[in-house]
């Protein structure tokens, strides 16, 4: 499995733009990386996944380098309710949590 | 939109019981996958089952086992409990799609598991 690095913890101003980034310079291939979020204790929530190109949802936007070594994962406006961990997993199945990044929305 | 169903939500037990934790897919997914996740641990990967057959094991104890039944459902079971079992367990399932490739895994409410 890939091995991922991101920052344990990150604030952010209450509709700022959150920019959280991974390294994930051991990808595979044919790995996509995929991006959830756990709010306490919740179930893990998908959030967006790709594998070369960016991609844009209605919760966020995944920009992946050309080397795909790594990426970001922007909430454009970020809210109190984005509390959260983020987990940025390379995979092709089984998921591997790591340890993610505590982020922190204030008011 | 349906989600993932885990039943039951908390669970009580004492050492060296048992315990079967439950967890019905998304309609239509047929994979499933237990994570647990222990106090102040990330979720770790314990098994998976694509069409009723383990696909994948992960950190499961010999104590545990788990099977995928007819209808998609899967049941996770768990003996001899110990105090360090205490964790929530995440069910999440997917889809095989059209290239052989997994889909995107949903996890459900998980259950909390307590052993006195």
């Amino acid at each position: 499995d890939a091995k991922t690095t991101q920052p344990p913890s990150m604030d952010c101003a209450e509709g700022r733009a959150a920019n959280l980034p991974c390294n994930h310079s051991t990808i595979s291939g044919n790995e996509y990386v995929y991006w959830y979020r756990q709010i306490h204790s919740q179930g893990p929530q998908y959030i967006i996944h790709g594998l070369k190109n960016n991609e844009t949802n209605e919760m966020a936007s995944l920009i992946i380098t050309e080397d795909r070594k790594s990426s970001t994962l922007i909430l454009p406006h970020a809210t109190l309710r984005d509390t959260a961990v983020y987990y940025c997993i390379p995979s092709g199945y089984a998921l591997n949590f790591g340890k993610g990044t505590s982020l922190l929305v204030t008011p | 939109a349906a989600g993932v169903i885990q039943s039951p939500r908390h669970l009580i037990k004492e050492k060296r019981e048992t315990a079967t934790l439950k967890c019905y897919p998304i309609p239509r997914h047929d994979t499933v996958y237990w994570y647990q996740q222990g106090p102040g641990q990330d979720p770790q990967f314990l098994i998976s089952f694509y069409e009723k057959m383990q696909s994948d094991k992960g950190s499961i104890p010999d104590r545990f086992s788990a099977q995928q039944f007819s209808d998609y459902h899967s049941e996770l079971n768990m003996s001899s409990l110990e105090l360090g079992d205490s964790a929530l367990y995440f069910c999440a399932s997917s889809l095989m799609g059209l290239a052989g490739l997994q889909e995107t895994q949903y996890f459900g409410p998980g259950t909390r598991l307590l052993v006195l």
